[in-house]
């Protein structure tokens, strides 16, 4: 059965410092993998995605995650972080052969301090 | 990409009444899906609303609790039923086609009962 992992329930960090939040995955197949960011209050937005290919990908706002298939893991990075990142981050795999359904993990709050 | 009008985006509710929550999308759609979002909880999967069939529920939640209409390929509802303080979460709508790639979520409605 597909499932998702994020070991960190909170993380804490400063203002200028580098972020890493962890998502490890449980999929039978070469998996689609998603971040998603929620502020309070708001819905999701997409930060990124992996479908295939170069196993490290861009998004938006500066961060990039790194598919690693021995590891059963994509991470989020992002090398300086800033006070408006302080939200919920959600990691999803998408299944394609369940017709577009997603398995989130349970997420991981962060707090951005000065 | 798709543009996601969900109504309304926060209502607060007395017990035992019922909600109906509208999801809009600007273009047809394969699929739609509703995710329930408790406090403090990931995002789980209600059912998936395909037009011109009844909508498949996950275990967990039954038809009588959360019925859906999906009447054309634009638009869906989803309805709380007999609402408790339980019931109190975030509702998101999502579309897309069989293709989890390309999905889309809404900017969810946020549900108080009271």
């Amino acid at each position: 059965a597909q499932s998702v992992t994020q070991p960190d329930i909170h993380i804490t960090v400063s203002e200028g410092a580098s972020l890493e939040l962890r998502c490890n995955y449980s999929y039978g197949a070469t998996p689609y993998l998603f971040w998603y960011v929620q502020s309070p209050g708001q819905g999701l937005q997409l930060l990124l995605k992996y479908f295939s290919g170069d196993t490290l990908v861009q998004g938006i706002k500066g961060f990039e995650a790194e598919f690693k298939r021995s590891q059963s893991s994509f991470n989020l990075r992002k090398p300086s972080v800033h006070w408006s990142d302080a939200a919920e981050y959600f990691c999803a795999v998408g299944a394609s052969g369940t017709g577009n359904q997603f398995y989130f993990g349970t997420g991981t709050s962060l707090t951005v301090i000065p | 990409s798709a543009v996601i009008s969900q109504k309304p985006s926060r209502d607060i509710c007395q017990r035992g009444t019922s909600l109906t929550i509208q999801c809009q999308v600007d273009s047809q759609v394969t699929m739609m899906f509703w995710y329930r979002q408790q406090p403090g909880q990931s995002l789980t999967l209600i059912a998936t609303a395909n037009q011109g069939s009844e909508a498949t529920y996950e275990s967990g939640f039954v038809i009588d609790k959360f019925p859906i209409s999906r009447p054309n390929l634009t638009f869906s509802t989803l309805t709380v039923s007999n609402m408790s303080p339980e019931d109190s979460s975030i509702y998101l709508c999502s579309v897309g086609p069989i293709d989890p790639r390309w999905a889309f979520f809404g900017q969810g409605t946020r549900l108080t009962v009271v």
